[in-house]
């Protein structure tokens, strides 16, 4: 099973900075089957990026995607007061898929 | 417009089974990549995939619940139904259903669309 890595568990940024968030993998990813979530408490996850880098359907261009082999980031160019919410990469491309343990990007 | 809808039990006691349902709007169980999944999440702690059905009913198990678990679908009601038994009070979480669109091979799931999720307190 393929383990994901995200650390630091909680990032604090201000409102306009740009913000970088990890996920790495326990093992080589045989595709870039990798996906990133966002959670705000009470609801559901939305995806916002899927195959590493394509953001999913209405999300803000200001959420990308990039990396490959093992490490993975999600950057958030100009952070705005909706973005503070938890983050969760899940690898899908193995068997069984597995989601990170999250990393809760907070206000400075 | 694609809907999930949770429901189940909010308390169940150890040792029970648990029976959830997911009821979907916006699309049919029948049509070719169509897949749903059930993932959970304890009060606090990160999201944990369980068991997932595609359209043509090929199923897929964690490994770890898998002697547990059994997720089956409904095509008439347009529902996914998944029993957990010799439930614990680590069992105890958010239960979410989501689904998506695959014809790749091999088959690939994230979650397109989610259920808002169902509470579950395992509890005597």
């Amino acid at each position: 099973e393929i383990v994901l890595t995200q650390s630091p568990g909680t990032l604090s940024f201000s409102p306009g900075e740009r913000a970088t968030l990890s996920c790495r993998a326990s093992q080589r990813l045989t595709s870039r089957y990798l996906a990133w979530y966002q959670q705000k408490p009470g609801q559901a996850p939305r995806l916002l990026i899927y195959g590493g880098s394509t953001r999913a359907s209405g999300i803000p261009d200001r959420f990308s995607g990039s990396g490959s082999g093992t490490d993975f980031t999600l950057s958030i160019s100009r952070l705005e007061p909706e973005d503070f919410a938890v983050y969760y990469c899940q690898q899908y491309g193995d068997s069984p898929q597995t989601f990170g343990q999250g990393t809760k990007l907070e206000i400075k | 417009q694609v809907t999930l809808q949770e429901s189940g039990p909010p308390l169940v006691k150890p040792t029970q089974t648990l029976t959830l349902t997911c009821t979907i709007s916006g699309f049919s169980l029948n049509t070719d990549g169509i897949y749903v999944g059930w993932i959970r999440q304890p009060p606090g702690k990160a999201l944990e995939w369980l068991a997932l059905i595609f359209w043509d009913d090929d199923k897929r198990y964690s490994p770890s619940l898998r002697s547990r678990l059994t997720i089956t679908k409904d095509t008439s009601k347009n529902q996914v139904v998944l029993r957990m038994t010799n439930m614990h009070p680590v069992d105890s979480a958010t239960y979410f259903c989501g689904t998506g669109y695959t014809l790749a091979s091999p088959r690939v799931t994230k979650y397109d669309y989610w259920g808002q999720g169902t509470l579950v307190t395992v509890s005597s």
